[in-house]
């Protein structure tokens, strides 16, 4: 079974502009979740979809979104880039939202921003 | 809201055991998890704990004390491949909250 994809691994833009990642999770898995890696804050939780809703949201500013497709494909977007949202984002999926199954992780975007 | 502390860095050496700490505060309880994450690469699931008590898996075993908000993972017959940082996270009681990680500990094994 493939792992989570995650599309793209690099990523470098400039302030004020904006991005979307992409995230596919494993087959049959329904929840996806986003979080924001760090090195002076390690995993910070941006977002947690299920069955095309969003069920949790951390607390991030409302230049982060995201959504969750049909096929349970997830994608984020950051608008007006700051220099502070250089990080890894790294993506994880489940079965279902909110069990005790644990989280497989993508291997990240590394997002750069100058 | 949810605490969980580890402490940043330990350095071991190769052969030998090491217990990595975890404490967290939070309004309920549902789960403990171990995450570890070599440089660069993603988060890959080690133990899961729910009941006190010791879950052991091969080399790696992780224990839960529930009353004291305390876990630690272990890591015996120390490898180099062993060195990596190593994720804390809980779940609290409402089933439904996200998965909550600690900062985590980097981990040196040396020779």
């Amino acid at each position: 079974k493939a792992g989570v994809t995650q599309t793209p691994r690099y990523l470098i833009k400039t302030r004020g502009q904006q991005v979307t990642l992409s995230c596919s999770p494993i087959s049959g898995h329904r929840s996806v979740s986003w979080y924001q890696q760090t090195p002076g804050q390690g995993l910070q939780f941006l977002f947690e979809y299920f069955s095309e809703t969003q069920r949790n949201k951390g607390n991030f500013p409302g230049r982060f979104s995201g959504r969750q497709f049909s096929n349970s494909r997830s994608e984020m977007n950051v608008s007006t880039l700051e220099l502070g949202d250089s990080a890894l984002y790294l993506c994880a999926s489940s079965p279902f939202q909110g069990n005790n199954s644990p989280l497989h992780f993508g291997n990240g975007t590394r997002l750069t921003v100058t | 809201g949810q605490n969980i502390d580890q402490p940043t860095e330990m350095t071991a050496t190769e052969g030998a055991i090491v217990q990595i700490n975890c404490t967290y505060q939070t309004s309920g309880f549902n789960g403990l998890f171990w995450y570890q994450q070599h440089a660069g690469e993603a988060p890959t699931f080690l133990s899961y704990n729910v009941l006190d008590g010791l879950e052991e898996k091969g080399r790696f075993s992780s224990f839960l004390s529930r009353s004291k908000g305390y876990s630690y993972l272990l890591l015996k017959e120390l490898q180099m491949k062993d060195s990596a940082s190593y994720l804390c996270a809980v779940r609290d009681n409402s089933g439904n909250t996200p998965l909550v990680f600690g900062k985590g500990t980097r981990l040196s094994v040396i020779a």
